[in-house]
């Protein structure tokens, strides 16, 4: 059974950058026709798609924050990362990654457990 | 504010249906993008609970089932359980925006 588990620090400065990882376990990070992704969710407010890396390393990322994130994808260990840069408080939320079929009309499933990342001085 | 709309609170009796809608418009649900529905329990992963606008995962109860019409679409619940009691949310995609789309969620609660 695929399992996702985000890591990184809870929390972070404003103006620096936020780095997370997903480490997938139960399956290859490689298999197809499978991508990996990041959402968010500030406290109080609806969910909000960051991104999403191929095995390749190709990406794809919310227009809105398109600015200030990379995405990246470490095969050998199977996981992947999020770096959000120039944070400010309003990038404070719980951040999940999960696993998408490669489709416009695809569904996150599964999902990681969440990291609640603080931004604050 | 989300691209896709939702009631804060939906509630209901155990053993009663209750209906979640989930509202878009014409660059999401309108232009034909599936329509997915999670269950979302405090501090736990989002479930997987509907996908491709009415198709349920193996291990899901048939007491969920999905529709969409137009620029809508709605999640049912039948025969209420207080273990039933979660955060419900939907997901599409938005040609506009070129990006995947959630509702705000609705909190579902078994009186």
């Amino acid at each position: 059974q695929l399992q996702l588990q985000e890591s990184g620090p809870g929390l972070v400065k404003p103006s620096e950058t936020l780095s997370l990882t997903c480490l997938v376990s139960g399956g290859s990070i490689t298999s197809t026709p499978y991508y990996s992704n990041w959402v968010r969710q500030p406290p109080g407010k609806g969910l909000e798609w960051i991104g999403t890396v191929y095995s390749s390393g190709t990406s794809y990322c919310n227009p809105s924050l398109k600015s200030r994130v990379t995405l990246s994808v470490d095969t050998s260990n199977n996981q992947f990362s999020l770096n959000l840069r120039s944070v400010t408080a309003a990038d404070t939320a719980v951040y999940y990654c999960a696993r998408a079929i490669v489709a416009t009309n695809t569904w996150f499933d599964p999902w990681g457990q969440g990291i609640l990342v603080t931004v604050s001085s | 504010q989300s691209v896709l709309t939702q009631p804060p609170s939906v509630s209901g009796a155990p053993g009663q249906r209750v209906t979640i809608s989930c509202n878009g418009s014409t660059s999401n649900i309108g232009a034909g993008y599936d329509v997915h529905w999670y269950q979302h329990l405090p501090e736990t992963a989002p479930k997987l609970l509907i996908f491709g606008d009415n198709i349920r995962p193996s291990g899901v109860p048939d007491r969920f089932s999905g529709s969409k019409s137009g620029t809508s679409a709605s999640l049912a619940i039948t025969g209420l359980q207080a273990d039933d009691e979660a955060d419900y949310f939907c997901q599409s995609y938005d040609s506009s925006l070129n990006s995947f789309v959630f509702g705000p969620g609705t909190k579902v609660t078994a009186l």
